[in-house]
């Protein structure tokens, strides 16, 4: 089954230390999306992608960055600049600019505690 | 610029009573519109999505929402609840912005809550 894939759900970090959290599509889909989720604030964008070797800053960038070397694959690396890196963290993709309406799929999160 | 606005931070109702989850857009071209629903710690499931065809839109889970441009609205409804229907509800907006970029916005959620 096509999908997006999320690894770890649950990462533990100690405050001062970089993390990387991996997201992987089998769908073919051009676009990779991610986003920040705390309660009450719904999902923000972090950084997305539209195609390989090229993404862009969202609204909340500051103190993440990424890499996308292969269609399948946009890693997200929480870096030790990010000042509340506690949160949930969501991928999505979706077929890219010549389908704008489509819908986005999403993978299951990965819940980052840094302590 | 879009923008989209979820009018309620929380719903309840009791199961077998309708249920109706708001949400305002703001949007410079013609948007698409969808729902999306999220339970605990899961990523986020499409119930439905309005891109310029029909108004009233059916979605899974026997859910429907009717776009109404003169209102800048897209409320989600459904007849009867269930109590699997407990979770949070996202409204998203999106449009091909300055640039062609398609960059979907989030409202803030709705908590729905589905009491016996």
């Amino acid at each position: 089954d096509g999908g997006i894939t999320q690894s770890p759900k649950y990462l533990f970090r100690k405050e001062g230390q970089n993390v990387t959290l991996s997201c992987e599509q089998n769908l073919n889909h051009d676009a990779m999306y991610w986003y920040r989720q705390d309660p009450g604030q719904g999902l923000r964008l972090i950084y997305y992608s539209q195609i390989v070797n090229d993404f862009q800053k969202g609204d909340i960038a500051e103190g993440y960055s990424v890499s996308r070397e292969k269609k399948e694959s946009f890693p997200l690396t929480v870096t030790s600049a990010q000042k509340n890196p506690t949160a949930f963290y969501l991928c999505a993709s979706s077929p890219g600019q010549l389908l704008y309406n489509s819908p986005l799929h999403f993978g299951n999160g990965t819940r980052l505690t840094v302590t | 610029a879009q923008s989209v606005t979820q009018l309620d931070s929380h719903v309840s109702v009791s199961e077998g009573t309708p249920v109706l989850l708001r949400c305002n857009y703001s949007s410079s071209y013609s948007p698409s519109l969808f729902w999306y629903v999220q339970h605990p710690n899961k990523g986020l499931q499409l119930l439905l999505k309005y891109t310029s065809a029909a108004t009233l839109v059916k979605g899974i889970n026997g859910f429907e929402a009717e776009f109404k441009k003169s209102e800048t609205s897209f409320h989600l409804t459904k007849p009867s609840a269930h109590m699997s229907d407990a979770a949070e509800y996202f409204c998203v907006v999106s449009d091909m912005e300055t640039g062609g970029s398609y960059i979907p916005t989030f409202g803030r959620g709705t908590s729905l809550i589905v009491h016996p």
